[in-house]
């Protein structure tokens, strides 16, 4: 069984530019979240999606934004980009709820 | 504001030993402890989780004690192996929430 596959992996963006990053659920998982990883500040929750609706939203900015599409793909997207946006976005799916999620290998996100 | 308190930041120890890693709560509302282990280069692993209703889980050489009355858990490996070297996330959620993850702690195992 295929795990979450996160693309790109890695990129590179100039400050003001904006980004889409794409998740690919565990097959059959319909809830999906994303979450920002930086040195020291852990994870923290961007958002999740279930059944192409948000559920529940973190405390980050409008310019971080999300939608799943009918096949419980996800993408989300960081407009207006600052330097402070670079880390490390994982995208995680579970079954049902987000009571045992699975995470992807992540999107590395430079910003310079 | 940081929902779920870790500590240490991080930890050396020998082979053989047991590292501790600890985490503190606030909101009496979670009712799903989850620690993850994380590799360089890999998203976070699902390792153990427990339930406020049990003081204790062991799987293998992971054990969690909890302690609701403090609100408190923790991580203990055993016979730690230098395999073991990661980073590690305690994480607090209850149901139609999100996780909230503490902020790692890198354990080292010395050979």
């Amino acid at each position: 069984k295929a795990g979450v596959t996160q693309t790109p992996r890695y990129l590179i963006k100039t400050r003001g530019q904006q980004v889409t990053l794409s998740c690919s659920p565990i097959s059959g998982h319909r809830s999906v979240s994303w979450y920002q990883q930086t040195p020291g500040q852990g994870l923290q929750f961007l958002f999740e999606y279930f059944s192409e609706t948000q559920r529940n939203k973190g405390n980050f900015p409008g310019r971080f934004s999300g939608r799943q599409f009918s096949n419980s793909r996800s993408e989300m997207n960081v407009s207006t980009l600052e330097l402070g946006d670079s880390a490390l976005y994982l995208c995680a799916s579970s079954l049902a709820g987000p009571n045992t999620i699975y995470f992807g290998e992540g999107s590395w996100l430079t910003v310079v | 504001q940081q929902q779920v308190k870790q500590s240490p930041q991080s930890l050396i120890v020998q082979k053989g030993g047991i590292p501790i890693i600890n985490c503190a709560y606030e909101n009496t509302a979670f009712d799903y402890f989850p620690w993850y282990q994380q590799f360089p280069g890999k998203g976070p692993a699902l390792l153990i989780a427990i339930r406020p209703d049990v003081s204790e889980k062991k799987e293998g050489r992971f054990t969690i004690s909890f302690n609701k009355s403090a609100k408190q858990f923790s991580l203990h490996i055993m016979d730690s192996q230098p395999g073991d070297s990661a980073t590690y996330f305690c994480a607090a959620y209850y149901t139609g929430n999100q996780f909230y993850f503490g902020t790692g702690t890198s354990l080292t195992v010395i050979p």
